[in-house]
């Protein structure tokens, strides 16, 4: 069993709409929780990052983390055609800040 | 664009050749991941490089090997490739490595036939 494991997708939603992107963890150490975006043949682009539980903010984007679940969610509100991409969840532990574990991706499309 | 930069972007060898992957950090980042990519899945941790030492190690056998210069440049060599091997490979460039700014380049997708 993988230690992160990603909503597999692939997710298709009209302009405008919510979307929610979801990953599981079984690794009780994981603290710091990032989210990547990536283009077709492009290399992931760090959208969030966060530490610990709780929820954090960045324009149309919102991370939550619930640690007692180990759960984390991206959320896309307003979603527009240029949100098209891969997500990618990742996280690590404090006392490995180079390995980070990542999800295999949701591909999201979003439809004008 | 990240500033990071990958040669070549695609390679084709066969089962048993050696690769050399370059990658061309930013400017000042002292730290270099490599992760390897198979199709349809995330990114995997093979090491990382903190001042021209390795300081990290993923599930990766040690045919997998790297090398990190002065002037923010690194390689990544595959001895006795192997089908499996087949995957984008990409380096992630940091200032530091405590840092989880980490910048991806837009890889390399390496094909062994």
């Amino acid at each position: 069993q993988k230690e992160v494991e990603q909503d597999p997708g692939p997710l298709s939603v009209p302009e405008g709409a919510i979307v929610s992107l979801n990953c599981t963890y079984s690794n009780s150490a994981f603290q710091y929780f990032m989210w990547y975006r990536q283009y077709s043949r492009k290399g992931p682009e760090l959208l969030m990052y966060t530490y610990s539980s709780g929820n954090k903010e960045d324009g149309r984007f919102t991370a939550q983390v619930d640690k007692s679940s180990k759960y984390i969610s991206l959320f896309i509100r307003d979603s527009q055609p240029s949100d098209s991409a891969t997500y990618l969840c990742a996280m690590r532990s404090s006392t490995n800040a180079g390995k980070s574990t990542f999800g295999d991706g949701t591909t999201l499309t979003v439809k004008p | 664009e990240t500033g990071v930069t990958q040669s070549p972007t695609h390679l084709i060898k066969t089962r048993g050749q050696q690769v050399t992957l370059r990658c061309s950090s930013q400017s000042g980042h002292n730290t270099v991941s490599w992760y390897q990519q198979a199709l349809g899945q995330g990114p995997q941790f093979i090491f990382q490089y903190y001042r021209e030492e390795e300081n990290g190690r993923g599930n990766f056998p040690p045919r997998f090997s790297g090398l990190q210069f002065p002037n923010y440049s690194s390689e990544l060599n595959v001895n006795a490739l192997e089908l499996d091997d087949s995957a984008l490979y990409l380096c992630a460039s940091r200032g530091d490595y405590t840092s989880d700014e980490q910048y991806f380049g837009p890889g390399t997708r390496l094909t062994v036939t």
